[in-house]
């Protein structure tokens, strides 16, 4: 595709409720990457694959909170038990590879947990 | 956590007008990043600076960059209203787990007609 997609675009889940955000990357894109962004601040970084090798999850915020990338193309980031504080916008980025590349961007799923 | 802080936080300027956003952060970099946000058209890419480079252009933009003073500057020429939007600055560490993006905390920038 032209970009990165992901969806859903909008979310609202119950407080104890689990979800999936996908993520579908522009083909041949090496590197995936969720960030976490909270209403009125700049993206945080939750996790990064490499093909289907996840090499980072150091921002993962607790253990309810899973990303995986089977094939090396499209990624899901599963939230469990969401709980009110899990509310942001989830965004996706790839990239070709390589420190010196650009980062593209979806447009988001905002997660709502009400 | 976020790498540094945006300066300033909001800015409004008239059409035509120059805008300029400054960035600081806080650890060696390998490269430093603009993007532009805004609600329609989520996070877009504008700019990469290299860290042995000074300064960059790119149309209406011009990015400086000071390793000595972990900081960079955003320079918007003859500002339209269409760049009214979030701009954050973005660094990209060093080899070694560094292939992430660490973002600032933003400058809402409104362009007024």
């Amino acid at each position: 595709g032209a970009g990165v997609s992901q969806s859903p675009r909008y979310k609202v889940a119950k407080r104890g409720q689990d979800v999936a955000l996908r993520c579908d990357p522009i083909s041949g894109h090496v590197s995936l990457f969720w960030y976490q962004q909270a209403l009125g601040q700049g993206p945080e970084f939750l996790t990064y694959f490499q093909n289907e090798a996840q090499l980072d999850k150091s921002g993962l915020p607790s253990d309810r909170f899973f990303a995986e990338r089977p094939e090396g193309s499209v990624s899901t980031l599963k939230i469990q038990r969401t709980q009110q504080e899990d509310s942001a916008v989830y965004l996706c980025a790839s990239q070709k590879g390589g420190l010196s590349t650009e980062a593209f961007f979806g447009q988001g799923t905002r997660l709502t947990v009400v | 956590s976020q790498q540094g802080e945006e300066d300033p936080q909001a800015l409004s300027i008239q059409e035509g007008e120059n805008a300029t956003m400054n960035c600081s952060y806080k650890t060696s970099i390998n490269n430093l990043q603009w993007y532009r946000q805004n609600s329609g058209r989520g996070l877009v890419h504008l700019i990469l600076i290299r860290s042995n480079e000074r300064e960059k252009h790119s149309g209406r933009l011009r990015v400086t960059l000071d390793t000595s003073k972990k900081s960079s500057s955003l320079l918007i020429t003859a500002s339209r209203a269409a760049d009214t939007a979030s701009y954050f600055c973005a660094t990209r560490g060093l080899t070694g787990g560094g292939n992430k993006l660490t973002f600032g905390t933003g400058t809402q920038l409104k362009v007024e007609l």
